[in-house]
This record gives structure tokens, sequence and C-alpha cells, in this order.
């Protein structure tokens, strides 16, 4: 079955430390998305890319790092200049080209700061 | 200004009741609108899109789109305990870096018994 696939479910990062979000996806989709969610709040975005070897920044990029080595994958790096990471991360993905087409969600990855 | 803004609720309306959620988006170049429905600690989901000006009508649901004035609505009609949830309305607009989906901060709704 296509998908994407995001991995850990759940994650605890310790002060300092910087973490990698999984995010992997079969549906051979170009653009892929990550997004922020807090309580209560919609999503921001955080980076996205259209293409291999290529992303932007979103609106809330700083203490984030991303890749995109391979279409299938977006991992996304929450460094330790990220003060506030405790949040719920989604990733998603559309093909492109075409202007009716939804995005795609992976599960969310709720990340806590111990 | 935020580039798609919406009602942050919670909207309450009555089982039965029609609930009218609206949002407006600021990148006149936007091309395509959608709406999704997240119920707590869940991923969103879709419920309709439309990039046409004018109404889409999908069972209960009926999008409305205003590129004049910027604003797209989403109508839930009978509406059931079961359509709580947050809906966003989420924005698609070609930009230097190409697609871009920006959502909003989403509008709870409460259908009550």
């Amino acid at each position: 079955d296509g998908g994407i696939t995001q991995s850990p479910k759940y994650l605890f990062r310790k002060e300092g430390q910087n973490v990698t979000l999984s995010c992997e996806q079969n549906l051979n989709h170009d653009a892929m998305y990550w997004y922020r969610q807090d309580p209560g709040q919609g999503l921001r975005l955080i980076y996205y890319s259209q293409i291999v070897n290529d992303f932007q920044k979103g609106d809330i990029a700083e203490g984030y790092s991303v890749s995109r080595e391979k279409k299938e994958s977006f991992p996304l790096t929450v460094t330790s200049a990220q003060k506030n990471p405790t949040a719920f991360y989604l990733c998603a993905s559309t093909p492109q080209g075409r202007r009716n087409t939804e995005a795609f969600f992976g599960q969310g990855t709720r990340l806590t700061v111990v | 200004q935020k580039e798609v803004e919406q009602n942050s609720g919670p909207l309450s309306v009555p089982e039965g009741a029609i609930a009218s959620l609206n949002c407006t988006y600021s990148d006149r170049g936007s091309q395509s609108f959608f709406w999704y429905r997240q119920y707590s600690g869940k991923s969103p989901e879709l419920i309709m899109f439309i990039y046409s000006n004018g109404d889409k009508e999908d069972g209960r649901f009926t999008a409305q789109l205003n590129k004049a004035s910027q604003y797209v609505s989403l109508l839930i009609r009978d509406s059931q305990p079961s359509d709580s949830a947050t809906y966003l309305c989420a924005v698609r607009a070609l930009t230097g870096g190409g697609n871009k989906l920006t959502f909003g901060t989403g509008t709870q709704l409460k259908v009550e018994l």
C-alpha cells in the first residue's frame, strides 16, 4: 500500500540534543513538507522540498534542518538551536503539476523535551 | 498579516444545523484551496478542495470560493456530533520555490446534542 511513514511515533529529547525525525513516502510524489503543530494551533510550515537536492525554508525554519537526497525521503533534524521543540510534527507529500491534488500526511511524531 | 486566517472558535452548533466555517488568504496568486478535518492527536484528512470561483458540493459539505474577496468557506449541513473536530483551511500557491502549501490555524467545531 502506498503512503507516508513517519517514525518514531513518540520521541523524547534531552536539552541540547539534536534529534532526527524520519519521513518516507512510496507515492512517487515530488513535493514533501514538514509542519509543526502546537496544542490548539494549526500547522506551521518548517521546510518544503519540490525536488531532490533542493528545499526551501518555510515560516519557522530556525532551529531545524532538512535534507532531500532521495525522492522518497525527507528527514527533519531538530537541532539544539530550537529552544522550544516540544510539538507534534507532521510530514506531508504532494505530486507536482496538478493544482487540485491533496496533501497526504504521515501519522505524525510527537516530540517532547525532557 | 497572516497568509491564511481562520477564526479559532470554538464554533458551537446544535445537531442537525448548518455549520459555516470561513477562511481568508492574502496571496492573490493562490491557486488551490483545501479543507481538512483533524481530530485531536491525529493527522489531518481531506474533506474537499476547490480551485474555481463558486460552489462545490460533496454530500453534506459545500465549499465556496470567492477569489476577488480572497475568501473560502465550508458549509456542513445536518451537522453530526462526529463532525466535532478542528477544520483546517489550506492554500496552495505557486512561489519561486515551487508549490507552497500553507495552513490556517484551524477552527474548532463542536456539534452539540
